[in-house]
């Protein structure tokens, strides 16, 4: 069965500094999805970014993009500049390709907290 | 567009009651999500539907859970009898079409609380 791993249950940044969220996935499918969504204290769940397996291009939105390391199963989201507003839980979650299925697997969060 | 819609966004009941958490989904999306969000489990999908029809049920933990989907914009997840450890916040989530990038949208939950 496919695990998501975030093993940082919380992470603190500066404002305007950059941070960077761990995920680990373990699968032995070859085609798949892995994104990462902000739960903030509203409770919405807010798609951030999303990238292809088969993409070796790790996908960037704004200040917001990713590491993502195939061969290792690493998915790591990296904030930019960060900013008050970016203060949230962040969920890794991966779904399997191939239109077999449409779970998305979460891993079980990381709390960031941004400093002013 | 509104985005999903789900009622109540609080619930608060006695255990041994019974529980509708309702969800209207974003108008032309095909597949419906129910998920359940606990300190303990993290985001568990419970059920999800493709038009309209349950495809996926295995996350449903108990016979208590029921889900059904009767048109295009309407879903329920009914609790009975609730239990104190069903408390939680509930999500429905609905996205479009068979794109698997495509995004799931979320609604702003329902938290359960069972006394």
């Amino acid at each position: 069965a496919q695990t998501v791993t975030q093993s940082q249950p919380e992470m603190s940044v500066q404002e305007a500094e950059t941070v960077t969220l761990s995920c680990t996935y373990d699968t032995s499918e070859s085609d798949y999805y892995l994104f990462w969504y902000k739960q903030p204290p509203s409770r919405q769940m807010i798609l951030v970014i999303r990238q292809e397996a088969y993409k070796q291009q790790n996908a960037t939105e704004n200040r917001f993009s990713v590491n993502f390391q195939k061969a290792a199963k690493s998915f790591s989201l990296k904030i930019s500049d960060s900013q008050l507003g970016d203060a949230a839980m962040y969920f890794c979650a991966y779904r399997r390709g191939g239109g077999a299925t449409n779970k998305l697997i979460f891993g079980t969060g990381t709390l960031l907290a941004v400093q002013p | 567009d509104a985005g999903v819609i789900q009622s109540p966004r609080h619930e608060v009941t006695e255990m041994g009651q019974e529980v509708t958490l309702r969800c209207k989904p974003i108008s032309g999306h095909d597949y419906l999500f129910w998920y359940r969000q606990t300190m303990m489990r993290g985001l568990e999908l419970l059920i999800y539907f493709n038009n309209n029809v349950p495809i996926d049920d295995s996350g449903m933990p108990e016979d208590r859970f029921s889900a059904k989907m009767p048109n295009a914009s309407f879903s329920t997840l009914k609790i009975q009898p609730s239990e104190p450890r069903d408390s939680a916040v509930y999500f429905c989530a609905s996205r479009p079409g068979t794109d698997p990038l495509s995004e799931q949208f979320f609604g702003p939950g329902t938290r359960l609380t069972v006394l």
